[in-house]
């Protein structure tokens, strides 16, 4: 069964430390693995997209990596602000036709002042 | 351009009775999705639709769930006698499904309360 595991569950740090976001995941075969923002009350945002030959990927203060032979991703916030508090979702999705992905809990993670 | 629209944005009806929540995805994408988050959970697939092929409905969880997709835009999800426990906020995403590296991109949901 295709799983998608995250950890910490919640996080709460302050303003300007840095943080790191875990993934494990089970999908096979293998496409790619996104990480999502989802603000309170607001749909979920994609922050980045990893593919299979990707190790690292940075958008702004984030940075993702992806480890395809443990399968296993981070997500890594750098110097954080107010505005990161949110939960970010790891979604995979796999390949062989399907287009259904695979979605993460979440870490609900708060920074404060 | 504009994104995806979802409406009501908050719905309160009573146990038992039916409702419509509305999803208008981005024009010109051809996949559209319906996922339900109860609180503290993660999102649960619901149902897919791809262009004119028949929708996957393998993540509706009973038959008082369905969902239609007219002209290959606007999407419909009803539920019908609803229960307490159908209480989420349902959320729809559409993708211009060029392939699995395409994004989903959702709508800010709807709430739904039964009371």
């Amino acid at each position: 069964k295709n799983q998608v595991e995250q950890s910490p569950q919640s996080l709460i740090i302050l303003e300007g430390k840095n943080c790191t976001l875990q993934c494990n995941y089970t999908v096979s075969p293998f496409s790619n693995l996104r990480w999502y923002k989802q603000d309170t009350g607001r749909g979920p945002v994609s922050l980045t997209i990893m593919t299979f030959s990707e190790n690292t990927k940075s958008n702004g203060r984030y940075t993702a990596t992806l480890d395809a032979d443990t399968k296993q991703s981070s997500l890594h916030i750098t110097a954080s602000q107010l505005s990161d508090s949110a939960s970010y979702i790891c979604v995979v999705s796999g390949g062989g036709g399907s287009y259904i992905p695979t979605f993460g809990r979440g870490t609900s993670l708060i920074v404060h002042p | 351009g504009a994104g995806v629209s979802q409406s009501p944005s908050n719905k309160v009806t009573e146990k038992g009775k039916d409702v419509e929540l509305r999803c208008d995805p981005i024009s010109g994408h051809t996949a559209l999705y319906w996922y339900r988050q109860s609180l503290g959970q993660g999102l649960e697939f619901l149902i897919y639709f791809q262009g004119n092929s028949a929708p996957d409905k393998s993540g509706l969880p009973s038959d008082r769930f369905s969902a239609e997709r007219t002209g290959g835009s606007v999407s419909t999800l009803t539920i019908q006698r609803t229960q307490q426990e159908d209480s989420a906020v349902y959320l729809c995403a559409s993708s211009p499904q060029t392939g699995n590296n395409s994004p989903l991109h959702f709508g800010n949901g709807t709430r739904l309360t039964v009371t």
